[in-house]
């Protein structure tokens, strides 16, 4: 079945530190890739997301990249803050049996310090 | 103010009494669903609804309940809860049932079993 494999946390960074957070991907079908965040004590939002093969997803300065070649989706962004301090979460949605099937990565806590 | 809503945010109960999570939705959304969220396990999904009066098992269903009699809300149900489902649950919501669909995410209800 659709699975979602991300990097493993924590992760902890300095403030302006280059992010990237790693996501690969299996799946029957030709998925949608999503990148959802979780500030503490919040439900989960979308930061971006990319529909086909080689779209690029960007939100706040985050971007990624749908790799089919790949099947990867890694996160990155070019100099952190500490307010992007949360719980990221690589998902893949996908169309099974007529109904849309959202698999989640099990995500990844990152801390970014001043 | 587009959202999800969820209540209580927090529960603590004992085992077999039963209890009822609301959910709620403001953006008439066709596509509900819950999902529950453990360490190192991401989310999983638990019930969904298509429409009105259309539910459906998601991966982790045993011990819950769910109804959509009305298109804003999508109840959970556990009729006699016990201690492995003690957990972070969060509905979410869509307007479509497409791949591309981005999900809407509930504040979440942290529950407690003793």
């Amino acid at each position: 079945g659709d699975s979602v494999t991300q990097m493993e946390g924590p992760v902890t960074l300095s403030e302006e530190a280059f992010l990237t957070i790693n996501c690969t991907y299996t799946a029957t079908g030709y998925p949608s890739l999503f990148w959802y965040v979780q500030y503490p004590g919040e439900g989960l939002q979308l930061l971006l997301k990319a529909t086909k093969a080689d779209d690029k997803g960007s939100n706040k300065g985050f971007e990624a990249t749908y790799r089919k070649e790949t099947t990867s989706f890694h996160l990155e962004k070019g100099s952190v803050q500490v307010s992007d301090s949360a719980v990221y979460f690589c998902a893949l949605s996908d169309r099974i049996q007529g109904a849309q099937k959202l698999v989640f990565g099990q995500g990844t806590r990152l801390t970014i310090n001043p | 103010e587009a959202q999800v809503t969820q209540n209580p945010r927090y529960l603590i109960t004992v085992t077999g009494k039963k209890l009822t999570v609301t959910c709620s939705q403001n953006m008439n959304h066709e596509y509900m669903s819950w999902y529950r969220q453990d360490p190192g396990l991401g989310l999983r999904q638990i019930y969904y609804s298509m429409n009105v009066e259309v539910t459906d098992k998601g991966d982790v269903p045993e011990g819950y309940k769910v109804s959509r009699k009305e298109k804003r809300n999508f109840p959970l149900i556990l009729e006699s809860p016990s201690p492995n489902q003690t957990s972070l649950y969060f509905c979410a919501s869509s307007f479509g049932q497409g791949s591309t669909d981005t999900q809407y995410f509930g504040p979440g209800t942290r529950l407690t079993v003793l």
